[in-house]
């Protein structure tokens, strides 16, 4: 089975920019997790989605941050405006039956907002 | 903030040799789970141990979780070049919302 699936795997932008990230969980999944990594704050949960409604937003860091889960299968992080201070790596994970359980990882967007 | 604070913040050790990782946590806990992540990639999950759970092996892996200490520690045994990755864990707590909380990993080199 395939695993989690993010595009673009690099974006580089110019601050200002809209910038989409996307994400397909594994078939089956019933809970998707983005999170962001910095050297410097290590890794954040952002947001996270049980049977795509959101539940927790709570690490969203600003406004300009948004989430959406349209169906089972598709997933998109936006930030807009971006600004360089969004410069991360940003990871998608799903999980199934339990959001307490093990996670499976997608290799990441790593974004450079210039 | 970040739940788990991983020890130490690297470990570079040859090849042949056993790597102990240290993890301290804060709050309850559900469960603690170990992940690996190599160089460019996502992490991986390697093991998961319940609250009630005090020690777990998997292959070369063994895990303990001491509770009352609120700390974990996991053992790689006979090490690999392999093996060279940050290794992070992560807690999942008794109330409250689901998600894990990582800690800051472990990175680990093994010199060949």
């Amino acid at each position: 089975d395939a695993g989690v699936i993010q595009s673009p795997r690099h974006e580089v932008t110019e601050m200002g920019q809209e910038v989409t990230l996307r994400c397909k969980p594994i078939s089956g999944h019933d809970y998707l997790f983005w999170y962001r990594q910095t050297m410097m704050r290590g890794l954040e949960l952002l947001i996270y989605f049980n049977n795509n409604v959101p539940i927790d937003d709570s690490g969203m860091p600003e406004d300009r941050f948004s989430a959406k889960m349209p169906n089972a299968s598709f997933s998109t992080l936006k930030i807009q405006p971006s600004e360089p201070r969004d410069s991360a790596v940003y990871f998608c994970a799903s999980s199934t039956r339990t959001g307490r359980g093990a996670q499976h990882f997608g290799d990441g967007t790593r974004l450079s907002i210039l | 903030s970040q739940q788990g604070e991983e020890d130490p913040q690297a470990l570079s050790i040859q090849e042949g040799e056993n790597a102990t990782m240290n993890c301290s946590y804060k709050t309850s806990i559900n469960n603690l789970q170990w992940y690996r992540q190599n160089s460019g990639r996502g992490l991986v999950h390697l093991i998961l141990i319940r609250s009630n759970e005090r020690e777990k092996h998997s292959g070369r892996l063994r895990v303990t979780l001491d509770t009352s200490k609120k700390s974990s520690s996991l053992l790689i045994t006979a090490s690999r070049a392999a093996d060279t990755a940050s290794y992070f864990c992560a807690t999942a707590g008794r109330g409250g919302a689901d998600g894990l909380t990582f800690g800051k990993g472990t990175h680990l080199i093994i010199q060949p």
